[in-house]
């Protein structure tokens, strides 16, 4: 079941924070988080491990509450570039190694304005 | 080093055609996926390939096969192409340190 990421879409301006919130009905091994900047192919940001710590990507962190299923992804002092659509995708079932089945929400669109 | 690489970038076909997307990483990486991306729906798993001679079901199944042909590339068949399946295609890769590597994609347009 697709995890439901809100708010769908926002508008910063440049310098400003926002939060992308990830929530999973099924308990999770993993949280991903990927940018896709339009028309071209998503892009690894981060990983967040069940028992893990919370990780950092330039401005850009995350948190992984393992309790209530839920990831937020946190872009402070947003710059042009961060500008993209932002998925998050969850692996329920820790498959190991190199082979996690991911399921992707459906994005929210952060628009970062001059 | 190219990462993931995939032929065709656009394809048109009819109702009914046949055609194989082709995908090739060279990161030696074991795990390989397709996607489809439609607006508003995310990307969505087809099929993958945890490693070399084995593949398994996604999401999204119906309607495509896969094939791994060796550790390098991993192929989709559309057998008889339906106007539903007009989407991106994304391949992916992953090795042991857990992010997947997407390829550019292919549009396909079915008519």
């Amino acid at each position: 079941q697709q995890p439901v990421q809100s708010p769908q879409a926002v508008i910063l301006r440049e310098g400003e924070d926002a939060v992308i919130n990830c929530s999973s009905s099924k308990a999770l091994y993993s949280v991903h988080w990927y940018r896709q900047k339009h028309g071209e192919a998503p892009v690894f940001l981060m990983i967040l491990l069940k028992g893990g710590e919370q990780k950092g990507h330039e401005k850009i962190s995350a948190s992984f509450n393992e309790k209530k299923q839920q990831s937020s992804l946190y872009l402070t002092a947003s710059q042009l570039s961060y500008s993209g659509t932002y998925f998050c995708g969850t692996d329920p079932e820790g498959g190991g190694g190199s082979n996690y089945k991911l399921t992707f929400g459906k994005g929210t669109l952060l628009t970062v304005n001059p | 080093n190219a990462g993931v690489t995939q032929t065709p970038k656009f394809q048109v076909l009819k109702t009914g055609q046949s055609m194989t997307l082709q995908c090739a990483q060279d990161m030696n990486h074991n795990s390989m996926y397709w996607y489809r991306q439609d607006p508003g729906m995310g990307l969505r798993l087809i099929y993958y390939s945890a490693s070399e001679g084995t593949t398994d079901k996604g999401e999204v199944p119906n309607g495509y096969n896969v094939s791994r042909l060796n550790k390098r590339e991993f192929s989709l068949r559309l057998e008889s192409a339906a106007p539903s399946q007009t989407s991106v295609y994304f391949c992916a890769s992953s090795g042991w340190a857990y992010e997947q590597y997407f390829g550019p994609g292919t549009r396909l347009t079915v008519t």
